[in-house]
Order: C-alpha cells, then sequence, then structure tokens
C-alpha cells in the first residue's frame, strides 16, 4: 500500500538553486495537488491538477512549475530558490475532484532554502 | 470557504472516548463536513467525511447537528497514536483545495 510516495524527504538549497520535488501515486487517482505548509500554519494549495497533461494554479503558485505527463506522476520545481519558500510541501491524490471525496497525502517534503 | 472554529487544544486519557467539536455556521448546503488529521512530522491524513447523516468508519464516527452548523468527531477509545492535531474541514466541491485551519491538537495521556 504505497499510497502516496513523495521524495526527498529532506533537502537543503542555496539561494537561486533549482530543483524538482518528485510525487507519484499508485492509485490510478486522476487529481492531484501540491501544498504547501509553513510552521504553524494550515496548508495552502500551490497548483493541481486533473488529469495527464491539465494543470493550474492553486492559491500560491508563484516561484512553482508543475508538469503531467502521466496519471502517477506530478513532479513539483523550483527554478530559483528563495528563503520565502523554505517550508514542508505535501503532496496529494483524489479519484474525483468533489467535495465528497477525500484526498490522499503523502508524508511531505521538508526544503530549507539557505 | 466556510469558517470553522475548533478548540485550541484539547486533551483525553488513553482508552476513553474523545468528543472533538467544531463550529461552522456558514456552511453551504452542499459542503461536505471533512475530518483530517496530522501527527508530527507526517501528511494530513483523511479521517472521516459526511454530509447531513451521521456517519460510522474504522477509525472514527462522525456526528452532524441537524442545522448543520456544527459537528463532533467522535473517537471511541483513544490511543496514544492518536495524538494528533485535528482538523474540521467544510469542503465545497467548487473548490479545489482543502482549506485547512488551525485545528485541535489532542494530546493523549497514557
Amino acid at each position: 500500500n504505497a499510497g502516496v510516495t513523495q521524495t526527498p524527504k529532506f533537502r537543503i538549497l542555496k539561494i537561486g538553486q533549482s530543483m524538482t520535488l518528485q510525487c507519484a501515486q499508485d492509485m490510478n487517482h486522476n487529481y492531484m495537488y501540491w501544498y504547501r505548509q509553513d510552521p504553524g500554519m494550515g496548508l495552502k494549495l500551490i497548483y493541481y491538477s486533473v488529469g495527464a497533461g491539465i494543470t493550474d494554479k492553486g492559491e500560491v503558485p508563484n516561484g512553482y512549475n508543475v508538469s503531467r505527463s502521466t496519471t502517477e506522476d506530478f513532479p513539483l520545481r523550483l527554478e530559483l530558490a528563495a528563503p520565502s519558500q523554505t517550508s514542508v510541501y505535501f503532496c496529494a491524490s483524489s479519484s474525483q475532484g468533489m467535495s465528497n471525496q477525500p484526498q490522499h497525502f503523502g508524508d511531505g517534503t521538508r526544503l530549507s532554502i539557505l | 470557504d466556510a469558517k470553522t472554529t475548533q478548540p485550541n487544544s484539547m486533551e483525553s486519557n488513553e482508552e476513553e472516548p474523545v468528543h472533538l467539536p467544531c463550529n461552522h455556521s456558514t456552511i453551504s448546503g452542499t459542503d461536505y463536513i471533512h475530518w483530517y488529521r496530522q501527527l508530527p512530522s507526517q501528511g494530513p491524513e483523511y479521517v472521516i467525511h459526511g454530509l447531513t447523516s451521521n456517519v460510522n468508519n474504522r477509525m472514527a464516527s462522525l456526528a452532524i447537528a441537524e442545522d448543520r452548523k456544527s459537528s463532533t468527531l467522535i473517537l471511541h477509545r483513544a490511543t496514544l497514536r492518536d495524538a494528533a492535531v485535528y482538523y474540521c474541514i467544510p469542503h465545497r466541491g467548487s473548490a479545489r483545495q482543502l482549506t485547512f485551519g488551525s485545528g485541535t491538537q489532542l494530546t493523549v495521556l497514557p
């Protein structure tokens, strides 16, 4: 029962570096999401996807890019890392985007930008 | 999104029932009420959801007030593993994201 798998679990970046956070799900879910959680705060949606080839912005998309070439994978890319992007990043998936469908979350990637 | 009010923290003794309240007085008629929990250093975990009727699953029960302005998550026998932050989230179908508030920090005492 892998569910939603995120890699890496931890990463330290220097300002201006780039990296890709990986997310994969094995539940054949159409919908996938990227959230960030700052210390002591709730989660905020960065980007989401309703299926392969379709992505859309969430509440806080600036500084990030996504792609969805397969149903299983939804990578999040940081092009020019900034200290404000220090956060915990969670990927989630759901079978549909309806309000009666739960979202399944990965265990997160803890990212520090120094 | 509907605004929610939850206690900042609650304590329970191990193996006793826990009732976690949530007020959501501005909830829309079509919003499902979701509960998630987040254990330390882990991602949020789905617990249960419902619309109007009370719901049960292997993890918990959800009691929804008749006017839907409040709900209560019931853990029938708290264990140490249930110590987490519990989030009550009214979820609208047109909204892609789940809106997490500050939740209730549940401490389970041995």
